[in-house]
């Protein structure tokens, strides 16, 4: 696609539902980024993908959080009984290739899936 | 652990005047350096970036930034601000670990841009 796409754009959740967040990054990006943005907190580092694997899990910051990449492309971060502390803009940002020292490697961000948790 | 300062989390300007926002960042070895833009209701997009050469770097819109390595620091500026300016910036670091790099943001300048 044109750019990263991220859906839903807005969900409304009670606490302790599941919910399902879904990126879809430029085509042709083999890394896949998401991050958190609260209010006042900047950006929050959550998991990194090369390809289909996640070699930096390290953000996650419960086990109710995963995420999963398939086909190399589409990506799915999952949030299981939902607590308000939650709440939170989740970001997704794609990059061409593999970000290593010495390439600059810019990333592209979606729009952001807003999550509220009443 | 590598991290990111902003000193200024709000800042209010009238248009024409200049800009400077300060990031400061943590890690003693090579480093890229990237400040990102994002606008009312639209997604971040990269304003600049730094990874080698010219420690004076210009990106989109006027803006610059200056590296001086020895004051860990990454200054964004633009001589004469517009309206149309506003928005939240942020500054990120890389940050090499695992063999791989990944971003570390700061908490972000919210700048509001008075006619």
């Amino acid at each position: 696609g044109a750019g990263v796409s991220q859906s839903p754009s807005n969900k409304v959740t009670e606490k302790g539902k599941d919910v399902e967040l879904r990126c879809d990054p430029i085509s042709g990006h083999t890394a896949l980024y998401w991050y958190r943005q609260s209010l006042g907190q900047g950006l929050e580092f959550l998991i990194y993908f090369q390809g289909n694997s996640a070699p930096d899990k390290s953000g996650l910051p419960s086990d109710r959080f995963s995420a999963e990449r398939t086909g190399g492309s589409v990506s799915t971060l999952t949030i299981q009984r939902t607590q308000q502390e939650d709440s939170a803009v989740y970001l997704c940002a794609s990059s061409l290739e593999f970000f290593r020292q010495g390439n600059t490697g810019e990333l592209f961000f979606g729009e952001g899936s807003r999550l509220t948790v009443l | 652990a590598q991290s990111v300062s902003q000193h200024n989390h709000h800042v209010i300007l009238s248009e024409a005047a200049s800009l400077e926002l300060g990031c400061n960042y943590s890690y003693g070895g090579t480093v890229n350096l990237f400040w990102y833009v994002q606008y009312p209701g639209q997604h971040l997009q990269l304003l600049l970036k730094y990874f080698s050469g010219d420690p004076l770097v210009k990106g989109i819109k006027g803006f610059e930034a200056e590296f001086i390595k020895s004051k860990f620091s990454f200054n964004l500026r633009k001589p004469s601000v517009q309206w149309s300016d506003t928005a939240e910036y942020f500054c990120a670091v890389t940050s090499f670990s695992g063999g791989y790099n990944k971003l570390i943001f700061g908490a972000g300048t919210r700048l509001a841009v008075h006619p």
